[in-house]
């Protein structure tokens, strides 16, 4: 299993442009998440998806969007980029919905720079 | 609002001995909490879940607490090695399908 995979490792964006991250999941897991994670703030929900289907706002939706192609692939948006977004992106996955207490699998995330 | 806090941003102990990490919240009651282990340029990564119930949780050389007065967990890592250093980021349900809030992390650095 190769786990949560996330592309691309890296990427520059001028300010304005945009861009989507893409991730994909092998262990049947329902739930989806996407993090973004600046020095000093520690880990910050953007948006999640309990189920296929279903997607909800984090604590830092704002400048983003997300979908939920199916099980297995979850993707967020950045539709006009800002300096602001520069960050590390990190998809997880975690175990199925009826599991109220479930550990999160992460990826490796996505190195993001906007100029 | 939840307020999750890890008291230390770095930790350098020496090799052999026993290290320990606070997480400590407030505004919140929460039926679990994890630790994580993060390597620079890698994703986190699980280690131990303790419910609210579990005052003590093992595993191999790892030791959580889970204390619901004090509103703290202490994360031990006994006979510490070089290869233990890593940023441990501990984290609280988020109330709602799983979501989890987590702490900014404390690097910690063991010295051989």
């Amino acid at each position: 299993n190769a786990g949560v995979t996330q592309t691309p490792k890296f990427q520059v964006l001028k300010t304005g442009q945009s861009m989507t991250l893409q991730c994909a999941q092998d262990m049947n897991h329902n739930s989806m998440y996407w993090y973004r994670q600046d020095p000093g703030m520690g880990l910050r929900l953007i948006y999640y998806s309990a189920s296929e289907g279903t997607t909800d706002k984090g604590e830092v939706p704002n400048g983003y969007n997300v979908s939920r192609l199916n099980k297995r692939e979850f993707s967020l948006r950045l539709e006009s980029a800002a300096p602001s977004q520069t960050s590390v992106y990190f998809c997880a996955s975690s175990v199925p919905a009826y599991a109220l207490i479930a550990e999160q699998y992460f990826g490796p995330g996505t190195r993001l720079t906007v100029t | 609002s939840q307020k999750i806090e890890q008291n230390s941003e770095a930790l350098n102990i020496q090799e052999g001995k026993t290290a320990t990490l606070t997480c400590n919240y407030t505004n919140y009651s929460p039926a679990y909490l994890q630790w994580y282990r993060q390597d620079p340029g890698r994703g986190p990564v699980f280690l131990l879940l303790i419910r609210e119930n579990e005052k003590e949780k093992r595993k191999e050389r790892l030791k959580v607490t889970f204390d619901t007065t004090l509103k703290q967990s202490l994360f031990h890592i006994t006979a510490s090695q070089p290869a233990d250093s890593a940023t441990y980021l501990c984290a609280l349900e988020g109330g709602s399908q799983g979501n989890l809030i987590f702490g900014k992390g404390t690097k910690l650095s063991v010295k051989p």
